[in-house]
């Protein structure tokens, strides 16, 4: 089982640009969630996604947009970026939202 | 709303020794606790969760009970161990169907030395 796999592992953007994150959950599980974690802070709840569609979001603006696709994968796009979404983002799947989560190793991005 | 407050690091300690991080929380209802562990360059890892009162989760050597009397979840080891070197976070799922995300505190820095 390869767990919870994110890619780009690292990636540099410059302000302004548009930048679309994977996520590829562990096997049988059917939600997945986004986090930013900030150097040296907590991850924030972003949004989870569950069948497809978005169940909530935590206070994160609207250049903050995601995807669900059948096979549960999902991708994190984030528009206009600014050098303040330069961070850590994780994405974790469980097999429901009540469940613990299993993490991925994280996209580190920096924007410039 | 939601909150985790965990105690501030970092924390340095002695092969062997005795570890206590504190955890408390302000939420609506009776949430799932977790800790996460999460080591240099690394994503988190689940270590230890309990889901309702009075329960409590342990993994590896580690500890932590659910206290609604004192909306506690303080993670503790008996003999930590160099390894154990990393960053922990207390978080909580709330009740609202789960949905609304983890609510992570702030993390705490673990220094283990030889």
């Amino acid at each position: 089982d390869a767990g919870v796999t994110q890619s780009p592992t690292h990636l540099i953007k410059t302000r302004g640009q548009q930048v679309t994150l994977r996520c590829s959950p562990k096997s049988g599980h059917d939600t997945v969630s986004w986090y930013q974690q900030a150097l040296g802070q907590g991850p924030q709840f972003i949004f989870q996604y569950y069948e497809e569609e978005e169940r909530q979001r935590g206070n994160f603006p609207d250049r903050f947009s995601g995807h669900q696709f059948p096979n549960y994968s999902s991708e994190l796009n984030v528009n206009a970026l600014l050098l303040g979404d330069s961070a850590l983002y994780l994405c974790a799947s469980s097999r429901s939202a009540l469940a613990g989560a299993f993490f991925g190793q994280g996209t580190r991005l920096t924007v410039v | 709303g939601n909150s985790v407050t965990q105690m501030e690091g970092p924390v340095t300690l002695s092969e062997e020794a005795f570890l206590t991080i504190n955890c408390t929380y302000t939420a609506t209802g009776y949430p799932s606790l977790f800790w996460y562990v999460q080591y240099p360059g690394e994503g988190l890892q689940l270590l230890l969760k309990a889901t309702k009162a009075d329960d409590k989760g342990s993994n590896k050597g580690f500890e932590a009970t659910y206290r609604k009397e004192t909306t506690s979840f303080h993670l503790e080891k008996g003999s930590v161990q160099v390894s154990d070197s990393a960053v922990y976070f207390c978080a909580l799922l709330g009740k609202g169907g789960g949905a609304d995300g983890l609510t992570f505190g702030k993390g705490t820095h673990l220094i283990i030395q030889p």
